[in-house]
């Protein structure tokens, strides 16, 4: 799998549901971030954990972090139609240059009224 | 507080013409980079610059593609005698500071490059 691969692909729900998306990487990380992209639109930062961080929390969004795993995932709660987006994850690489961004190819969330 | 500006929003472009896309970072920002996402794709690392230097453009490919950031005026991704498979979406991300690993990039809306 590539860096920062999101799992799944795509995911629908009904609003008021959770939506949980899962993030796997592969080389070591000094922080690991998620953004949301509406159609058309540019990237927005939604959260940064750094790597020494298990858990973080702004807002409806709860990210984790697990180095020993390579991996990450967010959880939106009571989800509503306007957090239908696709969500990334974006890592660095501390062994290399830790302003080249890796993403993966994201996940679709559609959120249904 | 503007942020990341890019245009134009949408260029259209013949094979062989050469294409120039705008980015102004954010006010106060010195750091630039350049991404480019194909369709159904994540956003790819191309070149990181700062004020007249070019950091790094290990993303970049070598020929038709080259990437300034001039003392006055927005940074310019160029690419010369474009061909179908430059159609992309281009984005561009700017951070205040040397990114030591804990400032997130802020990016623009991109420029969506179609080649007829």
């Amino acid at each position: 799998s590539q860096q920062g691969e999101e799992d799944p692909q795509a995911l629908s729900i009904q609003e008021g549901e959770n939506a949980t998306m899962n993030c796997s990487y592969k080389t070591s990380i000094n922080n690991l971030q998620w953004y949301r992209q509406n159609s058309g639109r540019g990237l927005v930062h939604l959260i940064l954990i750094r790597s020494n961080e298990r858990e973080k929390h702004s807002g409806r969004l709860r990210v984790t972090l697990d180095t020993s795993k390579k991996s990450s995932s967010l959880l939106i709660t009571a989800s509503r139609a306007a957090d239908t987006a696709s969500y990334f994850c974006a890592t660095d690489d501390s062994g290399g240059s830790n302003y080249k961004l890796t993403f993966g190819k994201g996940t679709l969330l559609t959120v249904n009224p | 507080n503007a942020g990341v500006m890019q245009n134009p929003r949408h260029l259209v472009r013949r094979r062989g013409q050469e294409a120039r896309l705008r980015c102004s970072p954010m006010k106060g920002h010195s750091h630039v980079y350049w991404y480019r996402q194909l369709p159904e794709e994540g956003l790819k690392f191309m070149v990181y610059l700062q004020k007249e230097n070019i950091i790094d453009e290990s993303g970049m490919p070598k020929e038709r593609f080259s990437a300034e950031f001039p003392k006055e005026g927005p940074s310019i991704l160029r690419i010369q005698q474009v061909v179908r498979g430059d159609s992309a979406a281009y984005f561009c991300a700017s951070s205040p500071l040397p990114p030591i690993g804990n400032q997130p990039q802020h990016f623009g809306d991109g420029t969506r490059l179609s080649i007829l």
